[in-house]
């Protein structure tokens, strides 16, 4: 079982509507929850990170935590074309150290 | 400079080639991130430095890689003999040990444009 788990996509929505996307993972001492938006040929770029249970929004992004489940999830509203790209998963121990990703979710928004 | 650069950004060696990749992180940056990421996978922890000190070469995959970052500043990934399934795009990250609150986030690190290893 791998460490992260995401489902590789690709994932199509239709432009305006929410994109929904899903991370579990396995160590339960993880502490720092990281999602990364990767275009095609260009390296990650963190959009949203999350530490406590519950929801954190920013803009048009919600990271969504529950740690008794072992799971991390990432809503896009109003998903635009440019929102097209690889999201990819991090998780971390406490403190500034390794980041564990996931294989990322494609996702594609469909004008 | 404004971001973490990387070199080569592209690299074509023949199997059993060393080569040597370059990463210099954001100035001040203490904390310093080697990752690979193969085609259709996500990045995969090689290597991590605080200033000039290798705190976990837990991911390097053989002892044909090695690490280095003598002045606490750039950092050198080598790989010794190349082999075909080293062929994968390096990247580099950097970041600050922030604090909560404020404008700074905290363990955000910021990666480089990668280099693209392919070895023949």
């Amino acid at each position: 079982q791998k460490e992260v788990e995401q489902n590789s996509g690709p994932l199509s929505v239709p432009e305006g509507a929410i994109a929904s996307l899903n991370c579990t993972y396995s160590d339960r001492g993880s502490q720092s929850f990281f999602w990364y938006r990767q275009y095609s040929g260009k390296s990650p770029e963190l959009i949203m990170f999350i530490y406590s249970n519950g929801d954190k929004e920013d803009g048009r992004f919600t990271a969504q935590l529950n740690k008794a489940s072992q799971y991390v999830s990432l809503l896009i509203r109003d998903s635009q074309p440019s929102d097209s790209a690889t999201y990819l998963c991090a998780v971390a121990p406490f403190g500034n150290e390794k980041l564990t990703f996931g294989t990322g979710t494609r996702l594609t928004i469909i004008p | 400079g404004a971001g973490v650069s990387q070199s080569p950004r592209y690299k074509v060696a023949k199997r059993g080639q060393d080569v040597a990749l370059r990463c210099d992180p954001i100035s001040g940056h203490v904390s310093l991130f080697w990752y690979q990421q193969a085609l259709g996978q996500g990045p995969e922890f090689l290597t991590y430095f605080q200033n000039e000190a290798q705190l976990d070469k837990s991911g390097l995959p053989s002892d044909r890689f090695f690490a280095e970052r003598p002045e606490g500043s750039v950092s050198t990934l080598k790989i010794q003999r190349t082999q075909q399934e080293d062929s994968a795009v390096y990247l580099c990250a950097s970041s600050f040990p922030g604090t909560s609150g404020g404008a700074r986030t905290y363990n955000e690190q910021f990666f480089g444009p990668g280099t693209r290893l392919t070895v023949l």
